[in-house]
């Protein structure tokens, strides 16, 4: 079946540091969006990737999406605390809309 | 503008009871789905709607019901409680189709213990 797969499963950065979170799919995913979770919250809607090769940037945020459509990576400039939390991707592959395969996603810690 | 509201947030079952969780939103979305979240296995689709009327399994349809009476409202029943069953679930809906760049709008989440 659909895996989506995502490296790595926690990471632990000082504030200042960059961050990258990896996605990478077992099939060619139509499109792909990116959410966070806060300690003890729920999911977050961040951003969605569609095109092949394509970057989106939200302030400290850099999205991508691989050429093959395949795999994505979210990389955070210089961490903030308000950083803390996990970082999930999720696949659409079959191109139905609306089933979304999810990661099971990257714990972040930035300490202080 | 509530938006999606699930109860109860914490419930303690015996194995072999049944409930069910509510959900509702206000926000007139078509799409709306049930998740489970367990430690290291990110969100599996359990059942999901796209509209009034219709329903669909998802991932791990198995001992869980729905049903989609109203595009209010999506309730997640189920059936005979297992320890298996003990998780973190979360209801999503999303204004037309997810994949249209709106993305899931989830609830709170309901943290339920099998015993």
């Amino acid at each position: 079946g659909q895996q989506v797969m995502q490296i790595p499963q926690y990471q632990h950065v000082q504030e200042g540091e960059d961050f990258t979170t990896y996605c990478n799919s077992s099939t060619t995913l139509s499109n792909i969006q990116w959410y966070k979770q806060r300690p003890g919250g729920h999911p977050v809607f961040l951003i969605q990737l569609v095109k092949s090769g394509e970057v989106k940037k939200q302030k400290r945020l850099t999205f991508q999406f691989g050429e093959a459509k395949k795999n994505s990576s979210l990389h955070i400039t210089a961490t903030q605390t308000t950083d803390v939390g996990t970082y999930f991707c999720a696949g659409d592959p079959r191109n139905y809309g609306q089933n979304f395969v999810f990661g099971p996603g990257t714990r972040l810690s930035v300490l202080p | 503008n509530a938006g999606v509201t699930q109860t109860p947030k914490f419930q303690v079952l015996k194995t072999g009871q049944s409930m069910t969780l509510q959900c509702a939103q206000d926000m007139n979305h078509e799409y709306m789905s049930w998740y489970r979240q367990d430690p290291g296995m990110g969100l599996r689709l359990i059942h999901y709607s796209v509209g009034a009327g219709i329903t669909d399994q998802g991932e791990v349809p198995n001992g869980y019901n729905v049903s989609r009476s109203t595009t209010e409202d999506f309730p997640l029943r189920l059936l005979s409680a297992a320890p298996s069953q003990t998780s973190v679930y979360f209801c999503a809906s999303s204004y037309t189709l997810p994949d249209r760049g709106y993305g899931y709008t989830f609830g709170s989440g309901t943290r339920l213990t099998v015993v």
